[in-house]
């Protein structure tokens, strides 16, 4: 069985501050790590799709680490605003089902963003 | 909008009847995939289609549950005789390279 685990939970943070959360995976058999953000009622929005050890990628104020070797990911927000407010979601991606891309999830790291 | 779209967005049936979700992927993208996240979960993988074939299913997928992608197109799933079990969130995700594009998801309550 192939366990993802993310931490914290929940986070619950004043609007300004940055935070980040990481999503552990297994390291053996690595092919991609995916993050997404879901909004209440909303679709999950892709963020990141990292697939090399020591990758960095931004995308505004959020940012993405990866360590393939270790096994861990952290998803950085720097200066959280109310619209960060969302469910974080990493995904992983086994070798051997890296043809089908079936996206193994973690449970989530709920943040609430208070203004 | 990431251009998936799903229907009906929230389903309320009673135990034992039939239920059927539709999603609409994006048209280019050839494969297709069914999640079902419960309370305090993460989604977890269901089934998923390349084109019209159906290549994987999870253990998850009893026997009462089926799904189609005729013409490789739109995609449907179905519950027979409905559990309490059952209530979830379903979720479809489309993509032609490796990024997963969600709708948003049907929600299913089982009386």
């Amino acid at each position: 069985i192939l366990n993802v685990e993310q931490s914290p939970q929940s986070l619950h943070v004043q609007e300004g501050d940055s935070t980040n959360f990481t999503c552990s995976f297994p390291s053996s058999n690595f092919y991609a790590l995916h993050w997404y953000r879901w909004e209440t009622a909303k679709s999950p929005e892709a963020l990141f799709v990292m697939t090399l050890n020591g990758d960095e990628k931004k995308k505004g104020r959020i940012s993405a680490t990866l360590n393939t070797k270790e096994g861990y990911s952290y998803l950085y927000i720097k200066g959280s605003q109310p619209e960060d407010s969302a469910t974080y979601l990493c995904a992983f991606i086994n070798e051997v089902d890296n043809q089908g891309g079936k996206l193994i999830f973690g449970q989530g790291t709920e943040l609430s963003v208070k203004p | 909008d990431t251009g998936v779209s799903q229907n009906p967005r929230h389903k309320i049936t009673k135990r034992g009847q039939n239920v059927t979700f539709r999603c609409d992927p994006i048209s280019e993208h050839n494969r297709l995939y069914w999640y079902r996240q419960t309370l305090g979960q993460g989604p977890e993988f269901l089934t998923y289609f390349q084109n019209e074939a159906q290549l994987e299913k999870s253990r998850l997928l009893s026997d009462r549950f089926s799904a189609e992608r005729p013409k490789g197109s739109f995609s449907t799933l179905e519950i027979q005789r409905t559990e309490q079990g059952d209530s979830a969130m379903y979720l479809c995700a489309s993509s032609r390279i490796e990024t997963q594009y969600f709708g948003p998801g049907t929600r299913l309550l089982v009386l």
